[in-house]
């Protein structure tokens, strides 16, 4: 069973736009939901994180929205940029083990 | 700052090989990850080490061994290869801390099962 759900697996968006990945957990226990952005050829690196007593962190154009009732966390990407274009990957986390979701290629058009 | 350093970067390896991934940071980090990525799977957990001496399995075991050599260097090894390994490899560390840490992931080995 999954224990993070991801969605979409592909998003493309023009430049300007705002770019929304969503994700789903099952887990009440989970203490912290962070983003990983992946270049090709390249390890995934932490763009954001959250905890769950927060609603909402902001850096830059990057915000996660938190909604613990629901169990769902969201990235979104204001003004996106050609060199926003990766892949997204979402996770949470208990004692230092980390559950991904699947994953989302993001291309912004130009 | 290396930070996590894998070797090899990439690999071609024949049916039945064996080989050892290796793995090593820099940041004083107690815990050590091994993951595949494939395809529309998103990272999966091989083995972990919460410190120096301890090892557990994670989602995908089967097929590998790990050594927490030391505190810096955690290896992953492919007794006998098959296809079904063919994958990109991602080792990480973490501190341990209440309330969560970032992992931190290498660049990953490129893994050809022929």
């Amino acid at each position: 069973q999954q224990q993070v759900k991801q969605s979409p697996q592909s998003l493309i968006v023009q430049k300007g736009g705002i770019s929304i990945i969503n994700c789903a957990y099952e887990n009440t226990a989970f203490d912290y939901f962070p983003w990983y952005q992946q270049f090709p050829g390249k390890g995934p690196a932490l763009l954001i994180a959250i905890r769950p007593d927060v609603s909402e962190k902001k850096e830059g154009r990057f915000t996660i929205s938190f909604n613990k009732s629901a169990k769902q966390f969201s990235l979104h990407i204001m003004d996106s940029q050609p060199g926003d274009s990766a892949t997204y990957f979402c996770a949470a986390s208990i004692s230092n083990q980390f559950y991904f979701g699947t994953g989302t290629s993001l291309t912004v058009i130009p | 700052n290396a930070g996590v350093t894998q070797t090899p970067k990439f690999q071609v390896l024949k049916t039945g090989q064996s080989m050892t991934l290796q793995c090593a940071q820099d940041m004083n980090h107690n815990s050590m990850y091994w993951y595949r990525q494939d395809p529309g799977m998103g990272l999966r957990l091989i083995y972990y080490s919460a410190s120096e001496g301890t090892t557990d399995k994670g989602e995908v075991p089967n097929g590998y061994n790990v050594s927490r050599l030391n505190k810096r260097e955690f290896s992953l090894r492919l007794e006998s290869a098959a296809p079904s390994q063919t994958s990109v490899y991602f080792c990480a560390s973490s501190e341990e801390r209440v309330g969560g840490q970032p992992q931190h992931f290498g660049d990953g080995t490129r893994l050809s099962i022929l």
